[in-house]
């Protein structure tokens, strides 16, 4: 079965830094997709990229980017020019063809003034 | 906003007792998916449905059930609830059945008594 982990329980960055969220995955399958969602005090979870693994090039999402090493089995999301907006739980997620969609346990963001 | 709707946004209730949670999809999504966040399991992908069909199921427990209706809203009933059921129950919504992106609602917590 596929695992998702999330070394990092807790992050912190300043204002305006950038930072980088770790998540390595276990799968045996070729194809797949790789998400992280944010989920802030409101519980509200929110998308903020997707990869595709059958995708060489890092998805890229404004401030948000990823660091995706297939073979590594390695999915890094780097967040450039913190803002305070940008505290939150970070979930990476995994989700494979039959739909079966896993989720690290999280890491929590804190972005200091 | 992610145009998913769920409702109640806050349900209490007793053990051993039923209740029906209830999402509408994003205008045009086929797709609705159940999930469970709480403390000690994290998230949790329950089951998917697709234009009002059982697609792919998760770690659902045999009290719990869901359905899609002909207008695509779906609903899960959880019965003979247990204090474990306590959690936060999200919907979320896609356009298809395969691996687009999924839109989460606000959630539905619940706390059984």
């Amino acid at each position: 079965a596929q695992t998702v982990t999330q070394s990092q329980p807790e992050m912190s960055v300043q204002e305006a830094e950038t930072v980088t969220l770790s998540c390595t995955y276990d799968t045996s399958e070729s194809d797949y997709y790789l998400f992280w969602y944010k989920q802030p005090p409101s519980r509200q979870m929110i998308l903020v990229i997707r990869q595709e693994a059958y995708k060489q090039q890092n998805a890229t999402e404004n401030r948000f980017s990823v660091n995706f090493q297939k073979a590594a089995k390695s999915f890094s999301l780097k967040i450039s020019d913190s803002q305070l907006g940008d505290a939150a739980m970070y979930f990476c997620a995994y989700r494979s063809y039959n739909n079966d969609m896993r989720f690290g346990a999280g890491t929590r963001l804190t972005v200091k003034p | 906003d992610s145009g998913v709707t769920q409702t109640p946004k806050h349900l209490i209730t007793a053990t051993g007792q039923r209740v029906t949670l209830r999402c509408s999809p994003r205008s045009g999504d086929l797709s609705v998916y159940w999930y469970q966040q709480s403390l000690d399991q994290g998230l949790q992908f329950l089951i998917q449905y697709y234009n009002g069909e059982e697609r792919a199921k998760g770690n659902i427990l045999e009290r719990f059930s869901a359905q899609q209706f002909p207008d695509l809203h779906s609903e899960l009933n959880l019965s003979s609830l247990e204090l474990g059921d306590s959690a936060l129950y999200f919907c979320a919504s896609s356009v298809g059945s395969g691996t687009d992106t999924q839109y989460f609602g606000p959630g539905t917590r619940l706390t059984v008594l």
